[in-house]
């Protein structure tokens, strides 16, 4: 059974720095692309990027290019969203998704639980 | 990168059909014929119900259809159910990273 299971709940101050994860099981970790969504309280989905484990390479949105670091570890199955000067505006709910094998970027077939992250001074 | 255009809420009574357009430009939905529709209900992931425009997921009820005309993908929900009450995302590759609608939320009256 496929399976993305995402670390816990974070609760962080302004200008902190933050790493979230997300282990992939029952599946080859390495042959899909990773990718990340957030959804800010009472808003809708927005599409961050994506990493592909088996090299870390990485694609970006535009709106989220340089304002997290996405990165993966194909020995331990886990990719990474990271934050090195957290804001306000960073709090939402963040998920990884498996990329469907060929998927150009819209298609997750896998989602994990979630990571709520909480920003507050 | 702005958000495909989704209407913010749709509505019909069970048994009805409802259909969620989602427009985007020619650098996205009009461009490629990679867009997935997703089902969230409140508090949980979202669930990929449609893929390349119209294509059904193993395990969707095919009363969920998906179509592309131009600029404009829609979902339809055929005979719909109490079940169905959710908010629906459309999503579109636009070349190098994707782009989701701002998403509608389905009651069921």
């Amino acid at each position: 059974e496929v399976q993305l299971v995402q670390s816990g709940a974070e609760v962080k101050k302004p200008g902190e720095s933050l790493k979230i994860s997300c282990k992939g099981s029952g599946y080859p970790y390495i042959n899909n692309w990773i990718g990340w969504v957030r959804q800010m309280p009472g808003k809708g989905l927005e599409w961050m990027g994506i990493v592909y484990p088996g090299d870390s390479n990485t694609r970006y949105s535009p709106s989220f290019q340089g304002q997290v670091t996405m990165s993966a570890d194909k020995s331990i199955s886990t990719a990474y969203l990271q934050w090195s000067n957290l804001k306000a505006s960073d709090t939402a709910m963040y998920y990884c998704a498996r990329l469907f094998s060929g998927s150009y970027g819209e298609k997750f077939d896998y989602w994990g639980q979630g990571t709520l992250v909480t920003v507050s001074s | 990168q702005s958000a495909l255009t989704q209407p913010r809420s749709v509505s019909g009574s069970p048994g009805q059909s409802v259909t969620i357009s989602c427009t985007g430009t020619t650098s996205d939905v009009g461009n490629y014929n990679y867009v997935s529709w997703y089902q969230q209900h409140p508090g949980k992931a979202p669930k990929l119900m449609i893929s390349d425009v119209n294509q059904r997921p193993s395990g969707v009820p095919d009363r969920f259809s998906g179509s592309k005309s131009g600029n404009t993908a829609s979902l339809t929900i055929s005979d719909i159910q109490a079940e169905d009450e959710a908010d629906y995302y459309c999503c579109s590759y636009a070349g190098s990273y994707a782009v989701f609608g701002g998403g509608t939320k389905l009651t069921v009256l």
